[in-house]
């Protein structure tokens, strides 16, 4: 089945310590959008690319990079993660703008 | 700053209750909006996209009516089963029809045996 892969499912890290989290997707969709969700709150969207168009949300504090080396594939790097960054990271996908996302499991990241 | 209101945050209800949640968003320029189901340990999965207001769509038990006036949408579930038992999102579009995804903060249903 096409879906929305990301791994690890969960991933400690230390504070500090540069952490990638993975996503991967089958639906050859152009979209892709990396969300933070902390507890209780609504997801966050951090950045997103457009094939190979990266648009970064104003807030996203610059600690957030991503990687987009080709479709399937995206990556979310935290450079020096902090004690505030522990979240959910959701991935998704869509096939154009505006339409229907698709979403990863997410990856639960812990700070230490 | 565009926001997008869900109520109640949780709610506990009996297998065979029929429940319902609401969404506000900006009843301004409005395009679209969009209602997610998130179970524990899966994925988000997407429910129902709503355009025209007034709209009402409906898949198995559950259905969900717009009202782009006002700026609400409902969710309804019908004899909820512990299937249904997972955290209900509503997303609106900001800056047009291709705009991203503003989400709520959800809720949280726990359906008991």
């Amino acid at each position: 089945d096409a879906m929305v892969i990301q791994n690890p499912r969960y991933q400690v890290t230390q504070f500090g310590k540069p952490v990638t989290l993975s996503c991967s997707q089958t639906l050859n969709h152009n979209v892709m959008y990396w969300y933070q969700q902390k507890s209780s709150q609504a997801p966050k969207l951090l950045f997103h690319y457009y094939d190979k168009d990266f648009n970064n949300e104003a807030d996203t504090p610059d600690n957030f990079q991503s990687r987009r080396p080709n479709t399937s594939f995206c990556f979310l790097d935290i450079r020096s993660p902090g004690l505030g960054d522990a979240a959910m990271y959701l991935c998704a996908t869509s096939r154009d703008e505006g339409e229907t996302q698709y979403f990863g499991p997410g990856t639960r990241l812990l700070v230490l | 700053i565009l926001n997008v209101e869900q109520s109640p945050q949780s709610l506990h209800v009996q297998e065979g209750d029929s429940t319902n949640f609401t969404c506000s968003f900006p009843s301004s320029n409005f395009y679209a909006l969009h209602w997610y189901r998130w179970e524990t340990a899966k994925s988000p999965e997407a429910l129902f996209v709503m355009t025209l207001n007034g709209d009402e769509k409906k898949k198995g038990r559950i259905s969900a009516t717009l009202n782009t006036k006002e700026g609400y949408s409902y969710l309804y579930i019908k004899g909820s089963q512990p299937e249904d038992s997972a955290t209900y999102l509503c997303a609106f579009p900001y800056g047009g029809s291709q705009g991203n995804l503003i989400f709520g903060k959800g809720t949280k249903l726990s359906v008991k045996p």
